[in-house]
Parts: C-alpha cells; structure tokens; sequence
C-alpha cells in the first residue's frame, strides 16, 4: 500500500524565519509530487509541484526532493502569518495518475 | 475562470434523508474527482471520472454513495440513505493535466444528524 507521512504538527515559527515541512513516500516509483496548502475552512490549493531530483524555488516557497531517501520537503523563507494553514504532501506513482495524500502537517507562524 | 464550483457549501440532513452534493468543473479540464475529508482519515479519494467515464469507484464507502456524470460541465454524489458517519467535507477537484496537480471546489460541508 503506498503510503505519504507527514507530521501532524503543530509547527510553531516566528515571523522571518524559515518554515521546514517534510514528506515521506513509501514507494519508489513515486515520480510526481506536490504540496498543497489548506487554510482552516477552506480548500486545498496547489502551491507546488517537482519532478526530479533538486530543488525548485517558487518566490518564498522551495520544495526539495531526494527520491533515493524518498522524501520531499518544503521550505517558506521569511514565515508569515498569513502562511500558518495545513499543507498537505501529495504523491503519485508511475503506475497512476492519481495522488496519493498525507494527512497534512500544520503550520503556526506567530508574530 | 470561475473555478470548480460545489453546491451546496452547507448541507444539515436528517438520518435515513437522501442526500446530492453538485460539482461543476472547469471548462475543458477532463477529469474530475470526488474527495471526502475527516480529521480521522485524511482526504480520501471516493471515485474519479476522466472523460465523463467513471473509471474508479473503488473509495466508495458502499452502496449508499452513487455518482454520476451526465456531461462535461455537471456531476453529482448522491448518498441514500445518508448516516452521521458521513459527516465530513465532500470535495470536487477537476484536472486537465494529471501531473500538474488539482483545482480543488470550496467543498460541501455535510452533518447528518
């Protein structure tokens, strides 16, 4: 069964600093991963995506792959307030389209 | 681009009470999914369609949940007879590139009671 784990949190930062968000995937045709923001009430809204290897920066948000330790993660540089929500970790497989979901880690930024 | 729109955003049901949650995708996007989201499980996917076509139900909790949909632009989920165990919120997402990820409806909030 694949499986995504994320930490329930809560993770607590102040404002400016560096929000680390992590993710693992239990398997390793995993080939599309994504990261998905949630406010409390609201829906889930895609706020990146990555393919291979590395990183991939977005303005203040840069995911972060290692499909050989089989984890991506996600850093927010200069935390906000406004970016305290759950952020979900989304993985698919070679086989499927359909992504398989973490139960979501969720972020405090206080000020 | 109006999004991916849900109705009703509230729904309060009796037990045994037929319940149908609507979704209507983004224009030109050809799959569309059904989510359920609890603080005990997590989202979890109930049934997709692409092209119209529902291609896996295989999350359908059991035969009181049923969807459809009749058109590109239009789908239901219909549960009957509905139970307080289905209290949750019910998401429609609609994708046009499997790997560029979902744009997510504001969701139906549903309490059976």
């Amino acid at each position: 069964q694949k499986e995504v784990e994320q930490n329930s949190g809560p993770l607590s930062v102040p404002e400016g600093a560096i929000a680390s968000l992590n993710c693992t995937y239990s398997d390793r045709g995993s080939q599309s991963f994504f990261w998905y923001r949630q406010y409390s009430g609201k829906s889930p809204e895609l706020i990146m995506s990555i393919y291979s290897n590395g990183d991939k920066e977005d303005g203040r948000f840069t995911a972060q792959l290692n499909k050989a330790s089989q984890y991506v993660s996600l850093l927010i540089r200069d935390s906000q307030p406004s970016d305290s929500a759950t952020y979900l970790c989304a993985v698919t497989s070679g086989g499927s389209y359909i992504p398989t979901f973490g139960r979501g880690t969720s972020l405090i930024v206080h000020p | 681009d109006a999004g991916v729109i849900q109705s009703p955003r509230h729904e309060v049901t009796e037990m045994g009470q037929e319940v149908t949650l609507r979704c209507k995708p983004i224009s030109g996007h050809n799959s569309l999914f059904w989510y359920r989201q609890t603080m005990m499980r997590g989202l979890e996917l109930l049934i997709y369609f692409n092209n119209n076509v529902p291609i896996d139900d295989s999350g359908m909790p059991e035969d009181r949940f049923s969807a459809k949909m009749p058109n590109a632009s239009f789908s239901t989920l219909k549960i009957q007879p509905s139970e307080p165990r289905d209290s949750a919120v019910y998401f429609c997402a609609s994708s046009d590139q499997h790997n560029y990820g979902y744009t997510f409806g504001s969701g139906t909030r549903l309490t059976v009671v």
